[in-house]
């Protein structure tokens, strides 16, 4: 079945570049995504990649995708105190649209 | 546009009792989901409708878990009885036709402990 890993915990000091890391087995996936998730709140959405795309940046997120490997990454630039969350990586599927979820990366940033 | 409404927020029952949990989608989403997150894991699946019809529950503890939506809008989830390890976020999410990308939105979820 499907399977969605990442690192458990990441810290860094505010202003540094943050790298969540995540790898995944279903070589079929053919979308990614990245979440975030604040104490008490819901999953937001932060972005996504088409299976087909090497790299996308969306302002000081940068996601890179090795589909070889089956490795994505998220990169948050000059990252500050209010990115301190749960980075979730998911997996999907046209023909199913249910995703499969890793077990979070917990971001911590010092001040 | 409105997000995906859940109802309660917080609930706290005791082992053996029953709890239903409420859902409504963003309007127009054919698709809705209900994934269970235990705390320190990732949202796992527990049903998915596609309309009113189901398409997938083949996680969904039916023993115990039961879930309808009932004219393709609004959803319910019920656990009878409850159980300890029942004690998660449960979230619901709905999507457009399309399905993938930003067409998946996130209701803010219902905090379950279970004593």
């Amino acid at each position: 079945g499907e399977d969605v890993e990442q690192s458990l915990f990441l810290s860094v000091r505010e202003g540094d570049s943050s790298v969540i890391n995540c790898t995944y087995t279903d070589s079929s996936s053919t979308y990614l995504y990245w979440y975030k998730q604040e104490p008490g709140a819901g999953l937001q959405l932060l972005t996504y990649i088409f299976s087909n795309m090497d790299m996308k940046q969306d302002q000081r997120l940068t996601v890179l995708l090795n589909k070889k490997d089956k490795h994505l990454s998220l990169r948050i630039a000059d990252t500050q105190t209010g990115d301190s969350a749960i980075y979730f990586c998911a997996e999907g599927h046209t023909g199913r649209r249910a995703l499969t979820f890793g077990s979070g990366t917990r971001l911590q940033v010092q001040p | 546009e409105a997000g995906v409404a859940q109802s309660p927020r917080y609930k706290i029952i005791e082992k053996r009792q029953s709890v239903a949990f409420w859902c409504n989608p963003i309007s127009g989403h054919a698709t809705l989901y209900w994934y269970q997150q235990i705390l320190g894991q990732g949202p796992k699946l527990l049903i998915q409708f596609q309309n009113n019809g189901v398409v997938d529950d083949s996680q969904l503890p039916k023993d115990r878990f039961s879930a309808e939506r009932l004219k393709g809008v609004d959803s319910t989830l019920k656990i009878q009885p409850a159980k300890l390890e029942d004690s998660a976020v449960y979230l619901c999410a709905s999507s457009s036709a399309g399905g993938q990308g930003r067409g998946y939105t996130f209701g803010s979820g219902t905090r379950l402990t279970v004593v």
